[in-house]
């Protein structure tokens, strides 16, 4: 079954940037979108088609999809995005989800 | 607004069976295609199932296939999940969510907690 990895923690410095990675096979040939997710809350999506952001996430939040990994970039990182984010693949081939095992951001 | 809740989750015995519903508002249900995503106490989130705006095409999760059946009314704007032959693993809070652009879940419910134990 296809599998996708993050790193299970990412700290950053209020102010600065955060990367969180997402590595799966030909990960690239897919649409990968992001979640985050607050303690109690329900996932929110911030990144949808690799790199679209939805109406209302601000400018801050990024993404980036090629070969293997994609890349959810949040620049100058406010104590609010303190989250889990997921990233989450979709095969077109097979109409199946996939979501990766979650990054834990500490700012 | 666009509006996802969820109802039916509970306490279960193992072996059991439960439905789970998924009222939804504020969009064209009918036309967007839906999930069941779950997500176990202090775990990640686990897709679970998928079905087209008419309901024609289904696909499940392995670790639910033959246990779990999603279906839709769309005269009454809402998803449901059974679900039987339920497991102690099976216990989490689970969300149904819409899919829209690329496959994206757009909006999520908050969820319902199943939990499954003796």
């Amino acid at each position: 079954s296809y599998e996708l990895t993050q790193p299970p923690s990412v700290s950053v410095s209020p102010g600065q940037t955060a990367s969180i990675t997402c590595s799966g096979d030909n990960l690239g040939d897919k649409f990968t979108s992001w979640y985050q997710q607050k303690p109690g809350q329900s996932p929110v999506l911030v990144i949808y088609q690799d790199s679209s952001r939805p109406s209302g996430i601000p400018e801050r939040f990024s993404g980036s999809n090629s070969g293997n990994k994609a890349t959810l970039t949040i620049s100058g990182t406010q104590t609010m995005d303190e989250a889990d984010y997921y990233c989450q693949a979709w095969d077109s081939s097979t109409t199946l989800y996939v979501f990766g095992t979650g990054t834990k951001v500490t700012v | 607004e666009v509006q996802l809740v969820e109802s039916g989750g509970g306490l279960v015995q193992p072996g059991g069976s439960l439905r789970l519903s998924c009222a939804a508002s504020g969009f064209d249900f009918s036309n967007y295609e839906m999930n069941w995503v779950r997500q176990a106490p202090g775990k990640g989130l686990e897709w679970v199932s998928y079905i087209t705006s008419r309901g024609t095409t289904i696909h499940y999760a392995d670790s639910v296939r033959g246990r779990f059946t999603i279906s839709r009314d769309n005269a009454k704007n809402s998803l449901y999940l059974q679900m039987s032959s339920l497991r102690a693993e099976d216990t989490a809070v689970y969300f149904c969510a819409s899919a829209g652009i690329a496959a994206a879940l757009d909006y999520w419910g908050q969820g319902t907690l199943v939990t499954v134990s003796s």
